[in-house]
Formats: C-alpha cells, sequence, structure tokens
C-alpha cells in the first residue's frame, strides 16, 4: 500500500526567506505527486502536481525516486503562503489519491 | 471551472442518529471521494466511487456508508453516529481516463456528533 510521510507538521519561516516542505512516500510502483494547498477558510486546491514540472506562485517540486521524495521548494517566502500543505500519491493503476498528515506553514512579516 | 458542491457547511447531529452528508458535482466526472480531515491525520480516504452504482473502501470505512444512484450525486451516511465521528469531511471528484485530473474539492462539512 502507499504512504505519504511529511514530517514537520509546523514549519514557521521569515517572509523573504526560502522554504522547504518536506514529503516523503513509499510506493514500490511509479507514483503520481501531489501538493495541495488550503488557504484560511478556502477549500482545499491543487498547487502543483509533478508531471506539469511548473512552478506555481513560485513553488516549485521535484520527484526523486531514488530518494522517493517530492519536497516542496520556495526561495522567497512570502505572508500569504502561510496556509496547509499537502503532499498527495495517485498510484499509476489507480484513481484513488492517498494524503500526508500536512504541514501548516507560517509566514511571519 | 469544476464545482463540487457538498449541502451544509455545518451539521449538529446527537449520537445514534442517521446522518447523509450529500455531494454533487458538475463535471461529468466518473471518481467520487470521501475524505475526513483531522489535525495531525490529514486527509483519510472512507470511500469512494469509480462509477455509478460502485463504491470501493477506503482507509476507514467503518461506521460509514455511500451511495452512488447518479454520477452527480455521491452520498456519506452515517448510519449511528458516534462522538468520535466528529470531523470535517470533505467530497472530492476526478476524471478517469487518460486524461485524469487532479483531485476538485468541495467546502467541506463540519460535523459535530454531541
Amino acid at each position: 500500500a502507499q504512504r505519504v510521510t511529511q514530517p514537520e507538521k509546523l514549519l514557521s519561516v521569515f517572509k523573504g526567506a526560502p522554504v522547504e516542505l518536506k514529503c516523503n512516500y513509499s510506493y514500490s510502483g511509479s507514483p503520481e505527486l501531489f501538493w495541495y494547498v488550503q488557504y484560511s477558510r478556502q477549500r482545499l486546491q491543487l498547487l502543483l502536481r509533478h508531471i506539469s514540472r511548473e512552478s506555481i506562485k513560485g513553488f516549485t517540486a521535484d520527484l526523486n525516486k531514488g530518494e522517493t521524495s517530492f519536497h516542496l521548494k520556495k526561495p522567497f517566502a512570502q505572508e500569504e503562503d502561510s496556509a496547509m500543505y499537502y503532499c498527495a500519491l495517485r498510484r499509476n493503476n489507480n484513481n484513488d489519491m492517498r494524503f500526508g498528515a500536512g504541514t501548516r506553514l507560517t509566514v511571519k512579516p | 471551472d469544476v464545482k463540487v458542491t457538498q449541502s451544509s457547511r455545518y451539521l449538529v447531529k446527537r449520537t445514534g442518529e442517521k446522518v447523509f452528508l450529500e455531494c454533487v458535482q458538475d463535471m461529468d466526472h466518473e471518481n467520487m471521494f470521501w475524505y475526513r480531515q483531522d489535525p495531525g491525520l490529514g486527509l483519510r480516504l472512507i470511500y469512494f466511487s469509480y462509477d455509478v452504482k460502485m463504491k470501493e473502501k477506503g482507509d476507514i470505512p467503518e461506521g460509514y456508508s455511500v451511495s452512488r444512484e447518479k454520477k452527480e450525486r455521491f452520498s456519506l451516511i452515517l448510519e449511528s453516529a458516534s462522538t468520535n465521528q466528529t470531523s470535517m469531511y470533505l467530497c472530492a471528484s476526478s476524471a478517469q481516463g487518460q486524461g485524469r485530473s487532479p483531485l476538485h474539492f468541495g467546502n467541506g462539512t463540519r460535523l459535530t456528533v454531541t
């Protein structure tokens, strides 16, 4: 079975500092990895997915199959990045998605 | 834009009551999901459905059942609500096939069982 681990429940950085939210997974096949974000009082929404290989709101994430990781990075954090972030995995032959426990990011002024 | 609508934002029910949580999506998605969201535990999959009248158990199906009579509607049923089912419930949908989409979520239903 697949498993997603986000080791940090809380992460706090100052505005302008780099930020990295960690995500590790366990799955023997080829996974699809996603980052979802939930801003205060808003619904959970997709931030980015590894197959798109794009940068959204300055965030990037690279799938490292050797380390089974999909860490989310941003070089200069902004206060509006404060939110709950979830890493998620979908198996390549299935439709259901599993999520990590989430990391609450706080960007201080 | 995909819209996933959950019928109630807040619900308060008593222990032992039968509870229905309703979810409707407007994008003709084949897949629909129910998760519960708890602090420190993230999102845990309760049930999902990949077609009308089809369902599969997720990781925590105990105490829940689901119904999918129409493609656009997916209901979560708590046969006899208990206090440990107090939580935020999220519905989601996605498309199948080669163009498999990410999940699109509703706003959530915060259920309190007293």
